[in-house]
């Protein structure tokens, strides 16, 4: 089905480790966006791509990296993970700009830290 | 400090009547707005949106206004029913280096009772 997916949908990792988070679209969206969700602060934004390999940072991008050599995929990566990056993380594409640029979300990855 | 906010985090009103769902915000440089709508362990689906140059937009039961001098947008559900029953998002875009940013209040919790 065309869509935004995300995988995996849960994931338990440690301190100290890498993950990552898969993202993506069939729609051939330009634009996306990955997100975090936190309660208190709704969604947050971590890091945003035009097209393959142009990306750049939200509001909170720090102990994540991004890549995005295919315009269908945007992985999300934890280089060490730390208890603070618990939290629901979601993929967000846009077809366009401004007033047409609504972005459609994927259903989620909770991420917990131990 | 959040540009952002929605000060209610819930709402109860009864099936049939009128759910108003508020949000402000700081930063004058937003060009459009939107709600989300968000369900238990999916992602937020996009409602309805608003560009900065107009005060009012509607789409069935949902009527999104704008008072740009009060910094401030209310999202009016008539009549509420039993479905609309779910977390809504404010949030507000602008435009960065690669794409439109949003920036999403801390959700308001509809309940609408039978």
């Amino acid at each position: 089905d065309a869509g935004i997916t995300q995988s995996p949908r849960y994931k338990i990792t440690e301190t100290g480790r890498q993950v990552t988070l898969m993202c993506h679209q069939t729609w051939s969206h330009s634009y996306m966006f990955w997100y975090r969700q936190d309660l208190g602060h709704g969604l947050r934004l971590i890091y945003y791509s035009a097209a393959a390999d142009i990306t750049d940072k939200g509001e909170v991008p720090d102990g994540y990296v991004v890549s995005r050599s295919k315009t269908e995929n945007f992985p999300l990566t934890l280089e060490s993970a730390t208890r603070s990056q618990t939290s629901v993380y979601f993929c967000a594409s846009s077809g366009g700009s401004g007033v047409s640029g609504t972005q459609y979300f994927g259903p989620g990855t909770r991420l917990t830290v131990l | 400090d959040q540009q952002v906010k929605q000060n209610s985090p819930s709402l109860s009103v009864q099936e049939g009547r009128i759910s108003i769902l508020n949000c402000d915000y700081t930063n004058s440089m937003f060009d459009y707005f939107l709600w989300y709508k968000k369900y238990p362990a999916e992602g937020p689906t996009f409602l309805i949106s608003i560009s900065s140059i107009k005060d009012k937009n509607e789409d069935g039961r949902f009527t999104v206004f704008l008072n740009k001098s009060a910094k401030h947008l209310s999202l009016h559900i008539v009549p509420s029913q039993p479905g609309d029953s779910a977390v809504y998002f404010c949030a507000a875009s602008e435009w960065g280096a690669a794409g439109n940013k949003l920036t999403f209040g801390g959700g308001t919790r509809v309940l609408v009772k039978p």
